[in-house]
């Protein structure tokens, strides 16, 4: 079946730049998604891309695609302590069940002053 | 803007008892999901539902149910719970067209 991978943990200085990568498995994934969820709070939809897209850029965020190596990444430019959170990446594929969006486990991304 | 509730932000429960949480979203989607998280294991569905009266399993349906007998509700129901259920418990629901799920504030329930 579909699999999405993520680091567990990543920590960068407030007003750098931050990272999220996510390898994927599934070669038919049409949307990919990434999601932000704050110390117990549900988690809030940041951005997606469509799978004919190599990035999209939102404020300060910038989603980049590679469809042949199955890698999408998040950067999060000027980190602010209010990044702190953990961020999921998703995928909508076209096998298995067509309702259903395949999670990773999520990054927890610690910005330190 | 697209608004998931969920009946309970705590809940404390003991082992054996039914307990029932209960999922309303607000924009007429059809598709609505539970999900649990845990600690270094991410979301992992539960069930889903794309319809009224529609159920299906997800990846880990042992020792739950579901029920939708309205399109804007969705509750998920722990017939018997048992301590490991302990979890945060997501609910969401679903657009047709890119497929994003809008996510509620989560139950964190506890079974001791």
């Amino acid at each position: 079946g579909e699999d999405v991978e993520q680091s567990l943990f990543l920590s960068v200085r407030e007003g750098d730049s931050s990272v999220i990568n996510c390898t994927y498995t599934d070669s038919s994934s049409t949307y990919l998604y990434w999601y932000k969820q704050e110390p117990g709070a549900g988690l809030q939809l940041l951005t997606y891309i469509f799978s004919n897209m190599d990035m999209k850029q939102d404020q300060r965020l910038t989603v980049l695609l590679n469809k042949k190596d199955k890698h999408l990444s998040l950067r999060i430019a000027d980190t602010q302590t209010g990044d702190s959170a953990i961020y999921f990446c998703a995928e909508k594929g076209t096998s298995g069940s067509a309702r259903q969006l395949t999670f990773g486990s999520g990054t927890q991304l610690t910005v330190l002053p | 803007d697209v608004k998931v509730t969920q009946s309970s932000r705590y809940l404390v429960k003991r082992t054996g008892e039914k307990v029932f949480l209960e999922c309303v979203q607000d924009m007429d989607h059809e598709n609505m999901f539970w999900y649990r998280q845990d600690p270094g294991l991410g979301l992992r569905l539960i069930y889903f539902s794309y319809d009224v009266k529609m159920k299906e399993k997800g990846d880990i349906p042992e020792g739950y149910s579901v029920s939708r007998e309205k399109k804007e509700r969705f509750s998920l129901i722990l017939e018997s719970a048992s301590t490991n259920q302990t979890s945060m418990y997501l609910c969401a629901s679903r657009t047709g067209y890119t497929y994003e799920q809008y996510f509620g504030p989560g139950t964190r329930l506890t079974v001791t």
